[in-house]
């Protein structure tokens, strides 16, 4: 089973400051890898997919990076929107088998 | 505008039986693979069980293998999860997710349903 990691558990930043999500995957997911944003009491929503590309309607400001075992999701300039809780995902394996890491809370500073 | 809205979900007894559905719209359902992802209270997500479009190859999670059976039926446009021998751990929201065509990452979910075991 491929893991994924993710770092730091939580992050406290202020609004208009930049947040830096890591992801590590415990071997080699290529480029199948997603960024899910949740709300508290709302279901997740996909931001990333293909390690960097936006889904519809996902602000610029969103943006992801990397491949292999290591993805970075960073937030440029924080909204009052943007707290949450992120979840990266691999999707790379076969048989399928959906992956998540344990999430990251983002929470003002 | 695409909508899957999940129902079925309760307070079920250890060892009991539940049968969680998903109706979906806005979409031509027949043309996309689905699954299923819950969510413990407070924790994280974790994939359960996952179907082709057309029921061909269906995948489930080790968790919930030999208890858990999805199913679909595309002329209701509608998913099912049948749940038996029901397990505290098993207590959480359960959402239905779309597979994205020609890949597998989760375009849309549903807003879940709860289901609670306990006695």
């Amino acid at each position: 089973e491929i893991v994924m990691t993710q770092s730091p558990a939580t992050l406290s930043v202020s609004p208009g400051e930049r947040a830096t999500l890591s992801c590590r995957a415990s071997q080699s997911v290529s480029s199948n890898l997603a960024w899910y944003q949740q709300k508290p009491g709302q279901a997740p929503r996909l931001l990333i997919y293909g390690a960097s590309t936006r889904a519809t309607g996902i602000p610029a400001r969103f943006s992801g990076s990397g491949s292999g075992t290591e993805f970075t999701l960073t937030i440029s300039s924080l909204q009052s929107e943007d707290f949450a809780v992120y979840y990266c995902q691999q999707y790379n394996n076969w048989p399928p088998t959906w992956t998540f890491g344990q999430g990251t809370k983002v929470e003002i500073k | 505008e695409v909508q899957l809205v999940e129902s079925g979900g309760g307070l079920v007894k250890p060892g009991g039986s539940l049968r969680l559905s998903c109706a979906a719209s806005g979409f031509t359902f027949s043309s996309y693979s689905m699954n299923w992802v819950r969510q413990a209270p407070g924790k994280g997500l974790e994939w359960v069980s996952s179907i082709s479009s057309s029921s061909s190859y269906i995948y489930y999670a080790d968790s919930v293998k030999g208890r858990f059976t999805i199913s679909r039926d595309n002329a209701k446009n509608s998913l099912y999860l049948q749940m038996n021998s029901l397990r505290a751990e098993d207590t959480a929201v359960y959402y239905c997710a779309r597979v994205a065509r020609a890949t597998s990452y989760f375009d849309y979910w549903g807003q879940g349903t709860l289901v609670t075991v306990s006695s």
